[in-house]
């Protein structure tokens, strides 16, 4: 859809153990962003990049890592996951100026932490 | 920093019916403004969205949003409701003048429409 995938699309793992989500895109887009979305919580930014090489943290981003290299590829890490990190993980991507591009959503990633 | 509040968490109303799901953000600046649906199961899409000129914007499947600055909303109505709106409804926020493209949600509301 529109150039970007998110793998796993599904992921059980256990307490403690690091886990990396990885967001693809086509598009050749400056921003990346990674989100969680929790009932009640609607989407919550946990870390977003204008760049490469450049990120920045979001509203809720303890725990959690980012890096990207190269503009394609956006890798949300998890360090030790938590129960608390089970969650459904969006990524997204945009070029400036957004109002242009708008804003285009991966199919979401599925994560339990059990 | 910029919030986005959705006052209704909950809707459930039957088919015809008229919806209006409010959104409030608060940001000081020139924002962009948009509703995303989700449909079960699946990732978001773009239902309408606001960066300039008209207030009152027309979106897909008969939507309709506008924005009031002096009420820092940006409400989203339609006037009758079919089944197939029952979804998840998400309205965001973003500031013009970020070199970043930040974008931030409200809680979303849920919309259930009855047969």
């Amino acid at each position: 859809d529109a150039g970007i995938t998110q793998s796993p699309r599904h992921k059980v793992t256990e307490t403690g153990t690091p886990v990396t989500l990885r967001c693809h895109q086509t598009e050749n887009h400056r921003y990346m962003y990674w989100y969680r979305q929790d009932p009640g919580h609607g989407l919550r930014l946990i870390h977003y990049s204008y760049g490469v090489k450049d990120t920045d943290k979001g509203e809720v981003s303890d725990g959690y890592s980012v890096s990207r290299s190269k503009t394609e590829d956006f890798l949300l890490t998890l360090e030790s996951a938590t129960s608390s990190q089970t969650s459904v993980y969006f990524c997204a991507i945009s070029e400036p100026p957004t109002e242009n591009y708008g804003y285009t959503f991966g199919s979401g990633t599925r994560l339990t932490v059990v | 920093a910029q919030s986005v509040s959705q006052h209704n968490h909950h809707v459930i109303l039957s088919e015809a019916a008229s919806l209006e799901l409010g959104c409030n953000y608060s940001y000081g600046g020139t924002v962009n403004l948009f509703w995303y649906v989700q449909y079960p199961g699946q990732h978001l899409q773009l239902l309408l969205k606001y960066f300039s000129g008209d207030p009152l914007v027309k979106g897909i499947k008969g939507f309709e949003a506008e924005f009031i600055k002096s009420k820092f909303s940006f409400n989203l109505r339609k006037p009758s409701v079919q089944w197939s709106d029952t979804a998840e409804y998400f309205c965001a926020v973003n500031a013009r003048s970020s070199n970043t493209g930040k974008l931030i949600f409200g809680q979303g509301t849920t919309l259930q429409v009855k047969p």
